[in-house]
Formats: C-alpha cells, structure tokens, sequence
C-alpha cells in the first residue's frame, strides 16, 4: 500500500493571500491528484498532476487560481492563490499506486 | 454527464442491526464503483470495489453488488459495530477515463452501544 501524508494539516488564512500545501507519498506512484471537498459536499477533482509537465485540470479550474508542481514520482503540491472564503474546503491529495487509488489525510483551510 | 447519488446522512445505528446505505449512478460508459471509508481524523481508505455487472465486493463484513439493471451499488452490513462509524463515500471510475473517480456526497454513519 502507499502512505500519503499532506501539509498542513489544516490552516486559516486571509482572503488575497495564497497557500502551498504539499503531498508526500512513501513510494514512487503513477498518477497523482488534487481533490476538493466543500462543505456538506462530495469530493470534486481539481486536475491530475504530471510529473515533468504541466497539471490537467478539470473544468472548472484553473492553472492561475490553483497551481500544481510534480517534480518528481512521490511529491506533489497545490497553491490556492489569492483566496476567498469560497476556497474555504478540504484539499486532498490522492495517488495511484499497486493498482489501488489513495487518499492523503486532507487539509482543512479556512479563509477568512 | 456522470453522477453517484447516495442516501444522507448521518445514519445512527445500535450495534448489531443491519446497514445499508443506498447508491446510484449515472455514467456513459462502462464504471467500475467503490465505496471509500473515512474514519474520523484519517484519509479516505477503499472500502471494496466492483469492477463490472454483477461483482459483489466484499471487505471487512461489508458488501455491495453492481447492479447494472438498477444502476445501484448499495452497501450493506449484517451486523455493524462502533468501530464501524466513519463517513462512508460511494463513487465511480470509468474505464479509460484516466482513472478519475466521481464520488458521491458521502453518509455518516453513527454507530451507537
């Protein structure tokens, strides 16, 4: 099985600033992703980071308000750039590994 | 185009009654589905899966069987313990489709002494 950790855990931040959060894995993994859960809402894609290219992301989402770095098969992060209270949501990082999908704990940001 | 519908929650049950927790779908091409399991303060974890009509996934007491007739992939327990209350996540993958999961809107369940 693949291990996933994320930081931070979770964080409150100010509306127009921007947050990193990083995702880990314990081994080298094929395919990774950026989720988001909104509130009382079911986990939506945000893109699938690449390793060595650019993310693709879903509609909906946008290289300028979330950008995404691979640089290598076990590490990934997502910035929130220029936040409003609407980025309010959990993040979750998720990767594909030993035929079998992922999850990383999350990270609960709050924007206020 | 593709969706997964799951009953709200959260579902409170006494331990040892009977669970079910009820899913469909909607998708155009031909989906495997899941249940995830979020215990409080971890990640999400497969639960079990099915890869086409008429799988039944099994896992830890847990079972669902792919309907396609139905379009429904409805988990059920026999005999649920506390150790069971967690956030419970239905979704689909359709193959070819880059391994992207749609999920539903997740139901807690509450498992009670």
């Amino acid at each position: 099985s693949a291990v996933i950790s994320q930081k931070p855990s979770r964080d409150i931040c100010q509306r127009g600033t921007s947050l990193t959060i990083q995702c880990q894995v314990d081994s080298q993994v094929t395919m990774m992703f950026w989720y988001r859960q909104q509130p009382g809402q079911s986990l939506t894609l945000i893109a699938t980071a690449n390793q060595g290219s650019e993310a693709t992301y879903e509609s909906g989402f946008v290289i300028d308000k979330f950008p995404i770095s691979r640089p290598n098969l076990t590490f990934s992060t997502l910035t929130v750039s220029n936040m409003s209270p609407e980025d309010s949501s959990i993040y979750l990082c998720s990767a594909i590994g030993h035929y079998e999908q992922y999850f990383g704990p999350g990270t609960r940001l709050t924007v206020t | 185009g593709d969706s997964v519908t799951q009953m709200e929650g959260p579902v409170t049950l006494s331990e040892e009654a009977f669970l079910t927790i009820n899913c469909t779908y909607t998708a155009t091409g031909y989906p495997s589905l899941f249940w995830y399991v979020q215990y409080p303060g971890e990640g999400l974890q497969l639960l079990l899966k099915a890869t086409k009509a008429d799988d039944k996934g099994s896992n830890k007491g847990f079972e669902a069987t792919y309907r396609k007739e139905t379009t429904s992939f409805h988990l059920e327990k026999g005999s649920v313990q506390v150790s069971d209350s967690a956030v419970y996540f239905c979704a689909l993958g359709i193959t070819g489709g880059g391994n992207k999961l749609t999920f539903g809107t997740g139901t807690q369940l509450k498992v009670e002494l």
